[in-house]
């Protein structure tokens, strides 16, 4: 168990629809990142986010928006939703964020959504 | 283009049979590299980093190393049990971002 939880575990919605995915940091873990995995793209880095600033962006569409709150939890929010988001998103947290030395990131479980 | 390639795709190994994964990378200015572990269905499981050319780094039947241009996972005596999928991803530049690699997927048979 790395300390970082991921609410749901799994989601079912339909094309077009907008889903909010949820993300609690590890206790003292300042900085979260988001990750899509899809079988054919691998693990690709969404955002990162630290003490409530975006920090760093990836391949993130428009359609897709993020933001830390003051307690340091994270929401991931996916709208007009393709077939092709059909994915397991991860959420990692690591101390701080990418300042002189890399902190581990550590990945929740996941959550695995798929668009009909 | 800045990449990170793992080979091979898959690996299939007898118990007991030790053998390296590679994770070569292109980028310019590595910070740090990471091997992670995932197993089907579940989020990556932190393993090692490395920061710099010579390193080394062991963790019961893994040792993970650095050159200038490659990290290798060597297993030796592998189980079961360690049959996953292993990622590497770097750090690099003045980028906050890691860069996966596809992953190697290991399979071992008792």
């Amino acid at each position: 168990d790395s300390g970082v939880t991921q609410t749901p575990k799994h989601l079912i919605t339909a094309t077009g629809q907008r889903v909010t995915l949820r993300c609690s940091p590890r206790s003292g873990d300042l900085s979260v990142y988001w990750y899509q995995q899809s079988l054919d793209q691998g693990l690709q880095f969404l955002i990162q986010y630290y003490n409530g600033e975006e920090r760093a962006k990836g391949n993130i569409l428009e359609r897709f928006s993020a933001q830390q709150f003051p307690d340091l939890h994270s929401e991931l929010n996916l709208s007009s939703l393709e077939l092709g988001d059909s994915a397991l998103y991860f959420c990692a947290s690591s101390v701080d964020g990418g300042g002189v030395t890399q902190e581990t990131q550590y990945f929740g479980p996941g959550t695995r959504l798929l668009v009909l | 283009e800045d990449q990170v390639t793992q080979s091979p795709e898959a690996l299939r190994l007898q118990e007991g049979e030790s053998s390296s994964l590679n994770c070569s990378y292109t980028v310019s200015g590595l910070r740090g590299l990471f091997w992670y572990r995932q197993d089907p269905g579940k989020g990556p499981e932190f393993l090692f980093t490395l920061y710099s050319a010579g390193e080394e780094k062991e963790k019961e039947r893994l040792k993970a190393t650095l050159t200038k241009k490659e990290s290798f996972l060597h297993i030796t005596a592998p189980k079961p049990e360690d049959s996953a999928t292993y990622l590497c991803a770097v750090w690099w530049g003045a980028t906050n971002k890691l860069i996966f690699g596809t992953g190697t997927l290991l399979a071992v048979q008792p």
